[in-house]
């Protein structure tokens, strides 16, 4: 049971680049989410998917889309990256009220 | 969302009780309170999680008032280890939107 895991763990883009990561989970919950972490910074909602076929914006949507392949796999796409984007993403899974977060994705955009 | 209000940081030697305070006041009368713990590079791990009055278990409690606007994690005798971020949150069953703030850096002295 590997819980939730995430591809790339460090990735470095330049400016106007794409990029998709990878998250998936092994426990079967329906419920999947996108957060951002700026240095110092708590961890702010990008996007997020109750369920399988389902996604929807959270606080900070823009410049990032979102795909939900299947129950397992919720993926974060950059389209053009800007320096803004710099951060470490989290991708989650959630329980009940309890949210199982994979080892993040560092991101550098020159 | 239910806003939280955290410490930005508090210190404490090895060996005593810590008291980390949290204060929502527009929580929801649905709304449960989690407290996550991260350290560097790592992404949060759930440590404990309430409704109302004390919650405890093996790591920490949670003490929540009758009018639920706050709440006290506390962590007894801790160790260096626990050095950490920790995270106050509420949000409800059917929620998908939480709201992590900037949390309570706690630094164990020896």
């Amino acid at each position: 049971n590997a819980g939730v895991t995430q591809t790339p763990k460090f990735q470095v883009l330049k400016t106007g680049q794409s990029m998709t990561l990878q998250c998936a989970q092994d426990m079967n919950h329906n419920s999947m989410y996108w957060y951002r972490q700026d240095p110092g910074m708590g961890l702010r909602l990008i996007y997020y998917s109750a369920s399988e076929g389902t996604t929807d914006k959270g606080e900070v949507p823009n410049g990032y889309n979102v795909s939900r392949l299947n129950k397992r796999e919720f993926s974060l796409r950059l389209e053009s990256a800007a320096p803004s984007q710099t951060s470490v993403y989290f991708c989650a899974s959630r329980y009940g009220e309890t949210q199982y977060f994979g080892p993040g994705t560092r991101l550098l955009v020159l | 969302l239910a806003k939280t209000t955290q410490p930005i940081s508090m210190d404490s030697y090895e060996g005593q009780e810590v008291n980390i305070t949290c204060s929502h006041n527009n929580i929801a009368t649905n709304d449960y309170i989690t407290w996550y713990q991260q350290f560097p590079s790592q992404g949060p791990r759930f440590i404990i999680q309430g409704y109302k009055t004390k919650v405890t278990n093996e790591v920490a409690s949670l003490f929540i008032p009758a009018d639920r606007k706050s709440s006290t994690l506390s962590l007894p005798r801790v160790s260096l280890s626990d050095t950490a971020v920790y995270y106050c949150l509420v949000g409800e069953t059917t929620g998908n939107q939480f709201y992590f703030g900037t949390g309570t850096s706690l630094t164990v002295i020896p």
